[in-house]
Formats: structure tokens, sequence, C-alpha cells
């Protein structure tokens, strides 16, 4: 079946530090990638949808300015949480897809620790 | 009235039980459907689309009423490894290909 891969799989880090995460499609060229952040006991919320060559899409309420999304080619797209700070502590996952109706298949996620 | 909703449960059961959990949408211009499980700290994983004609996989089946705008996952013969959350999942018709997720259901198999 298709894999995304997802890097880092762990981040704790100081507060004000910027990180980057990874995600990957192994084994088909992503269209579209969609990153979402889940809270404990919630359920996943999309922060933007990213489009190879294209600016990302935001949704209402996500800073783009904040969480820069960068999808450079077909099988990478790239969230860098900007000055994070311990509010963005969450777990950040991405998905892909091909084309047409395809199914999302997500990552394994990255569980950010803002100290 | 939210978009997908599913009962959140949890659904606690014996091992070898037959489970069904439903699922309603808001939005009758959607067209695809799916259920993913999630375990707890871990990723969504596809358990399967979920066509019209209703489909099986195994132990699982899910069915597509779209008259009432309802799906549904049954589960036979449940195992102890099928303990996690299952999410509804369905697509946004604004043709954006995004996910409505319902806020998942928590199934417990007890041994």
């Amino acid at each position: 079946g298709a894999v995304v891969s997802q890097h880092p799989s762990w981040v704790i880090c100081k507060s004000g530090t910027s990180v980057k995460i990874e995600c990957r499609s192994l084994d088909f060229q992503a269209t579209t990638m969609f990153w979402y952040r889940q809270f404990p006991k919630q359920s996943l919320m999309l922060m933007a949808t990213s489009n190879e060559g294209s600016k990302a899409t935001y949704e209402q309420g996500v800073e783009k300015d904040k969480f820069l999304i960068n999808h450079a080619s077909l099988t990478l797209s790239t969230l860098t949480v900007t000055s994070a700070h311990p509010e963005d502590s969450s777990f950040y996952i991405c998905s892909a897809r091909d084309s047409g109706p395809q199914p999302q298949h997500f990552g394994d996620g990255t569980r950010l620790s803002i100290l | 009235r939210k978009e997908v909703e599913q009962d959140p449960g949890p659904f606690n059961v014996p091992e070898g039980a037959t489970v069904a959990f439903n699922c309603t949408y808001s939005n009758s211009a959607s067209q695809s459907f799916f259920w993913y499980r999630q375990d707890c700290r871990k990723e969504p994983k596809l358990l399967m689309s979920v066509y019209s004609s209703g489909n099986e996989d195994g132990r699982f089946t899910a069915q597509l009423n779209r008259a009432s705008q309802y799906i549904s996952l049954l589960i036979r013969d449940s195992k102890l490894s099928d303990s996690a959350t299952y999410l509804c999942v369905v697509n946004d018709p604004s043709g954006t290909y995004k996910y409505i997720f319902g806020t998942g259901t928590r199934l417990k198999v007890l041994a």
C-alpha cells in the first residue's frame, strides 16, 4: 500500500526554536499534501492544503507566517513551525494523496514538545 | 449540527463479538467515504473505502446509504488488536479533496 514517511517522529526543543518537519510520499507522486495537528483526545484539525509548486492554502485561524509550508516536489512537503512556543506543542501529521479520487495516506506523525 | 457525526463510545465488547459503528454526514454532495482506524498516539490508517454497493474486507464490512446519508462499519469476530478509535471520514465536496472527520468511535475489545 501507499507509504508516507514523516520525519522526525519526536522533537523536544526550547521555546523560540524553529522546527522543520518533513513529509515524503515513498511510492507515489503526491499531487496534494495536507498538514494536520491533533491535540489529545481530539480529532485531527486541518491546518493547510499543499499542492506541488504552488502556495499552500491555510485554514481559517492558522497563521501562515507561523507555519511555513513548502511543497517543492511531488514527493516532499515540509512544515516549519517558526519560533515555536509551548502552545505549539502537539501531534503534527501530514497526509498525501495521488491524483483523482484517491484516499489520503497519513505519515506516522511528529510529536512536538516545546519547553 | 456537526458535518460528520459519530458516537464517541467507548464500545467495550468481548473478543469474538460483532460490533457495528454508525456515522451520519450532513452534506449530500459528498462523494467519497472512508473508515480509518487510529491507535493511541499514532497516525490514522486507512481501513477501507466505502462504496455505494457496500464492501467487505475480511471481518470488516462497510455500508453506505446515500438517501439517509449514513455510513456503517461492521466488525465480526472482534480481536484484541481491533481496539482503536475508528474515524468516519467524508470528503469535502468543494473539490479540494479535503477530509471532514468524525470525532471517532473508541472500541475496546476485552479478553
